[in-house]
């Protein structure tokens, strides 16, 4: 089945600093990739994602970049703020036309320190 | 529109119990997923149910049960408990379709279940 690796599990950084966590998948066939933030006692909300046919998007302070080759991905968050201090995990598709699933990484820790 | 609703929010229940937990999805959501979730895990997959039929699995094992209702509702049980089962259990609902994108999941606030 599908694998998703993600680094680093934890991540500290200055307010005002960038930050960025990086995925690498299995499946070559994977071609849909988000990205959910899970702050504490609630459940994980997508925060942006991409489809394989993009290289990069934008939201705001937040981008995705995708190295389909590569097979990796990476959330980049510029002018981190307190708020983003939260859990992030990276996904990717896997499965057959009908019937795709997710598959998540295990989670980044990321603490911005005012 | 109505968010993934999950109840109960907290449980507590001795080893050996069984425990059914509900999730309701969004509205014209056909597939439900749910995950266990504990420290340094990450999300791991259960089941998903779509159209009432479990359409993929997990690693898990049988005492991990599942069922979705004509309405979309899914229902998990756990039969004798464990102390490991101890973690927040997360479900998560999306269209389901054929479109990658479709599987794009919506997150209820998650069943923390305490086993002792």
């Amino acid at each position: 089945g599908e694998n998703v690796e993600q680094h680093p599990s934890t991540l500290s950084v200055q307010e005002g600093d960038s930050a960025v966590i990086k995925c690498t998948y299995s499946d070559s066939a994977s071609n849909y990739f988000p990205w959910y933030k899970q702050e504490l006692g609630k459940g994980p909300q997508l925060i942006i994602d991409i489809r394989s046919n993009v290289g990069e998007k934008k939201d705001q302070r937040i981008a995705v970049t995708l190295n389909k080759t590569a097979k990796h991905f990476s959330l980049h968050i510029t002018e981190t703020q307190p708020e983003d201090s939260a859990v992030y995990f990276c996904a990717a598709t896997f499965g057959r036309a009908g019937s795709y699933q997710l598959t998540f990484g295990k989670g980044t820790k990321l603490s911005v320190i005012p | 529109k109505a968010g993934v609703t999950q109840t109960p929010r907290y449980l507590i229940k001795t080893r050996g119990q069984q425990v059914t937990l509900s999730c309701s999805p969004i509205s014209g959501h056909r597939s439900v997923s749910w995950y266990q979730q504990t420290p340094g895990q990450g999300l791991q997959f259960l089941f998903e149910y779509f159209s009432e039929t479990q359409r993929n699995k997990g690693n898990f094992p049988g005492r991990f049960s599942g069922r979705q209702f004509s309405n979309s509702r899914s229902e998990m049980n756990v039969s004798t408990l464990e102390l490991g089962d101890s973690a927040l259990y997360l479900c998560a609902s999306s269209l389901g379709g054929g479109d990658p994108s479709q599987a794009e999941a919506f997150f209820g606030q998650g069943t923390r279940l305490t086993v002792v």
